[in-house]
């Protein structure tokens, strides 16, 4: 079974660009979570999206969005880049958020951004 | 103050050694998860507790609801056991999001 994919897994951009970033989930899996680490801020929570609709938002200005397709694949999507956006993307996938046994997460590699 | 606390924040061992890493928190949780991040970022989920102990291998966890604290152990400590452990706090109700700890950055030396 293939475990979490993000894509990719090294970008590089400028200040004011857009990224979109993406995250492939284990099979089954419908609830995808994503995280943004930095050395200064650690691991903070950016969305949670579960069956197409984003149920949780963490405390990140609006230029940070996301969006889940029917097939569980996630994207998110930041625009107008600052520096401060450099960081480690990490997505997670889970079978559901129902139940504690069944929101185990699984993480992916991660998408590492630096804006220049 | 954080919502989950880590200590230490930096651990050195010899190779063999018994280590602990302590995690507390302040809120109402469902689940607690013990994270390992090796350089390079991938990060493996070790352990998920929602009570009592768990153990894989040398690797022990356990969780006090009432204390709401956290234990992860290491018995006879080996280097490649050296990366940053992370203790991750799911809160209750129907949802994913999981508030992190800012990690215990464990070196093992021969």
């Amino acid at each position: 079974k293939a475990g979490v994919t993000q894509t990719p897994r090294y970008l590089i951009k400028t200040r004011g660009q857009q990224v979109t970033l993406s995250c492939s989930p284990i099979s089954g899996h419908r609830s995808v979570s994503w995280y943004q680490q930095t050395p200064g801020q650690g691991l903070q929570f950016l969305f949670e999206y579960f069956s197409e609709t984003q149920r949780n938002k963490g405390n990140f200005p609006g230029r940070f969005s996301g969006r889940q397709f029917s097939n569980s694949r996630s994207e998110m999507n930041v625009s107008t880049l600052e520096l401060g956006d450099s960081a480690l993307y990490l997505c997670a996938s889970s079978l559901t958020p129902r139940t504690v046994r069944s929101s185990e997460a699984f993480f992916g590699q991660g998408t590492r951004l630096t804006v220049v | 103050k954080n919502e989950v606390e880590q200590s230490p924040q930096n651990l050195t061992a010899q190779e063999g050694e018994f280590i602990t890493i302590n995690c507390s928190y302040s809120v109402g949780i469902s689940a607690l998860h013990w994270l390992q991040q090796h350089p390079g970022g991938g990060i493996v989920s070790l352990f998920m507790l929602s009570s009592g102990k768990k153990k894989h291998g040398r690797l022990i966890a356990t969780i006090n609801i009432q204390e709401k604290h956290s234990s992860l152990h290491i018995t006879a400590s080996h280097p490649r056991d050296s990366a940053v452990y992370i203790c991750a706090v799911r809160l209750g109700g129907a949802t994913n999001k999981l508030i992190f700890g800012t990690g215990t950055l464990l070196a093992v030396q021969p």
